[in-house]
């Protein structure tokens, strides 16, 4: 199975800066078949970015997604205080669909 | 709107069974499949499986495939999940997820609420 790495496992920032977070996989996705979560606690995870570089209907633009292959990265531009949560990045090209292990996003 | 609404917590037994519902609205149940993801307490995510409520094919993990069985109700939009021979370890909460129709190759688009299964003697 594809195995997700995600980085750094905890980032730690203050509200209007900029988070990049990092998903490498351990086998290149197929069709750039990769999506982004946000998980606040209690809180079911919610589709930030899918196919990589896609915005998912309502998501800010703040958020963005990039890359192929094996490598892939989110961008939050500009942290807002409810962008504060866990991020987990999926692969859905090659079954089973794997997740990594998440990026906490803290304020620091 | 979409939703997908879950079915209570279950408190189990070792060895028993528990099977968990999602009862989908707000567009057309059969155009679309159900995944099953499970989230162990203060754990990541994982996915169990895959099923399509357009022709009912599925795909399981390998992990989960000797004790789960995933079903869907087109008559009621709804998407069953059973679990076998539960572990201690299977304590978690179990989301459900709307993805693709025809594969499980497809990113999650709306999540059901989760339901807390919990097993201990």
């Amino acid at each position: 199975e594809v195995v997700l790495t995600q980085s750094p496992g905890t980032l730690s920032l203050s509200p209007g800066e900029r988070a990049t977070l990092s998903c490498r996989a351990s086998q290149s996705v197929s069709s750039s078949f990769l999506a982004w979560y946000q998980q606040k606690p209690g809180q079911a995870p919610r589709l930030l970015i899918y196919g990589a570089s896609n915005r998912a209907a309502g998501i800010p633009d703040r958020f963005s997604g990039s890359g192929s292959g094996t490598d892939f990265t989110l961008t939050i531009s500009r942290l807002e205080p409810e962008d504060f949560a866990v991020y987990y990045c999926q692969q859905y090209g090659r079954s089973p669909g794997t997740f990594g292990q998440g990026t906490k996003v803290e304020i620091k | 709107q979409v939703q997908l609404v879950q079915s209570g917590a279950e408190l189990k037994k070792p060895g028993a069974s528990v099977r968990v519902s999602c009862k989908a609205s707000g567009y057309t149940f059969t155009s679309y499949g159900i995944n099953w993801v499970r989230q162990a307490p203060r754990q990541g995510l994982e996915w169990m499986g895959w099923i399509s409520a357009y022709n009912g094919d599925t795909n399981y993990a390998q992990h989960f495939q000797d004790r789960v069985t995933m079903t869907t109700d087109t008559s009621t939009s709804t998407a069953y999940m059973e679990l076998r021979s539960l572990r201690s370890d299977d304590t978690a909460v179990y989301y459900c997820a709307r993805g693709g129709a025809y594969s499980s190759s497809s990113f999650l688009g709306y999540w059901g609420q989760g339901t807390l299964v919990t097993v201990s003697s």
